[in-house]
């Protein structure tokens, strides 16, 4: 069974510095794909960055990146020059690439950034 | 990018009352729909998957006679809460994925509708 273990409950960071969450996950399956999302007090879940499990470079979109270690087990995400909006829940998730399988969620991080 | 839309955003109602909320894919058909319950400041937790025309398969310790599910259309989900009691109060969000399409980005989320029972 696929696992997701995120094991900050809260970061706290100041403005223009950059922030790293961790993300540590268990399956079983060869392919599968790790996903990062952001949930502001709104309650949305704003997508910000995927990485496949076959995918040699480390995924980067715009501040995010993702710091991928297979043989660890580990994605977490690196966010860079911190702002204010970036205040929110970060939800670290994986999917088996199976027809069907639903995103499967860790526990989530809490990120405040202050002035 | 996709758009999946959630109503009602927000309900309140007395212990004992069924709600149904409905999940609809805009602008692209979903095969297969997600549902989810977040309670404050946890997790997403899956409750069922949906596949339209079947009946959906539900996680365990979540029960299927009291989370009704239908996926009746490739645009359409509901989730009926039936006598709904305070401990139903959460935050339920669905989530569709596209028809034929691959693993990247393909599950889109809707807002989210927050139903409190009196």
């Amino acid at each position: 069974a696929q696992k997701i273990t995120q094991t900050q409950p809260g970061m706290f960071v100041q403005e223009k510095e950059a922030v790293t969450l961790d993300c540590t996950y268990d399956t079983s399956d060869q392919s599968y794909g790790l996903f990062w999302y952001k949930q502001p007090s709104s309650g949305e879940m704003i997508f910000l960055i995927y990485q496949g499990s076959y995918d040699e470079q480390n995924a980067t979109e715009g501040r995010y990146s993702l710091n991928f270690q297979k043989a660890r087990k580990s994605a977490n995400l690196v966010i860079s020059a911190s702002q204010l909006g970036d205040s929110a829940m970060y939800f670290c998730a994986m999917r088996e690439i199976q027809a069907g399988t639903a995103l499967i969620f860790g526990k989530g991080t809490t990120l405040s950034v202050s002035s | 990018g996709a758009v999946v839309s959630q109503h009602p955003s927000r309900v309140i109602c007395k212990s004992g009352t069924s709600v149904k909320i409905e999940c609809r894919s805009l602008d692209f058909q979903a095969t297969t729909m997600f549902w989810y319950r977040q309670f404050p400041k946890q997790s997403l937790m899956l409750m069922a998957t949906s596949n339209e025309g079947s009946k959906a398969t539900y996680e365990q310790g979540v029960e299927k006679d009291k989370f009704l599910i239908n996926h009746a259309s490739l645009t359409l989900s509901t989730l009926t809460v039936t006598s709904a009691h305070p401990e139903d109060s959460s935050f339920y969000i669905c989530s569709a994925r596209q028809t034929g399409s691959g693993i990247y980005n393909e599950q889109f989320f809707g807002p989210g509708t927050r139903l409190t029972v009196l």
